[in-house]
């Protein structure tokens, strides 16, 4: 089992750049969650979708983010345009149906200049 | 704002030793999860305790549940040097996970 796979593990960018992060949830599972770590906030839920449909994007900041899962084993997170706030590591997590333990990825480190 | 809220922030002890961490909540919840991250790495999960349970263990974790106080704690027995990472409590309310914003422990050899 490969486990939660994101892509890229790093990312640098300048303002006012697009921005895409890429995540491969775990075979089977059918949670997807998509979470930003920052030493002020914490670690935040930002979406979260089931069976490829968006559930809860309450934690999206705004319009400039946006998250798309078009198949089960694909999700994007979307950042256009950056903004040096956003600078944070970004996570990707799966679980399984019926269970409520979530597995996370390596995270994909993302600074905005 | 974080639902889960751990105590200490920060705790450094000796090898050998053991280690606890409390978090404290606010609404109901369906379990309470605890997860450890070390650093420059993802969240890994560690024990899950249900809203009926009042203890779990697994290995050297003893996790503890007061419903009535909305707390929780995670005890780590005989720490060693690898047990070395932040450590964060989750409540589970129905789907999603709201984390606390974790205790970094430290244990020296």
């Amino acid at each position: 089992d490969a486990g939660v796979i994101q892509s890229p593990r790093h990312e640098v960018t300048e303002m006012g750049q697009e921005v895409t992060l890429r995540c491969k949830p775990i075979s089977g599972h059918n949670s997807l969650f998509w979470y930003r770590q920052t030493m002020m906030r914490g670690l935040e839920l930002l979406i979260y979708f089931n069976n490829n449909v968006p559930i809860d994007d309450s934690g999206m900041p705004e319009d400039r983010f946006s998250a798309k899962m078009p198949n089960a084993s694909f999700s994007t997170l979307k950042i256009q345009p950056s903004e040096p706030r956003d600078s944070a590591v970004y996570f990707c997590a799966s679980r399984r149906q019926g269970l409520y333990e979530q597995y996370f990825g390596p995270g994909t480190r993302l600074t905005v200049t | 704002s974080q639902q889960g809220e751990e105590d200490p922030q920060a705790l450094s002890i000796q090898e050998g030793e053991n280690a606890t961490m409390n978090c404290s909540y606010k609404t109901s919840i369906n379990n309470l999860q605890w997860y450890r991250q070390n650093s420059g790495r993802g969240l890994v999960h560690l024990i899950l305790i249900r809203s009926n349970e009042r203890e779990k263990h697994s290995g050297r974790l003893r996790v503890t549940l007061d419903t009535s106080k909305k707390s929780s704690s995670l005890l780590i027995t005989a720490s060693r040097a690898a047990d070395t990472a932040s450590y964060f409590c989750a409540t589970d309310e129905g789907s999603r996970l709201t984390f606390g914003e974790g205790t970094q422990l430290t244990v020296n050899p």
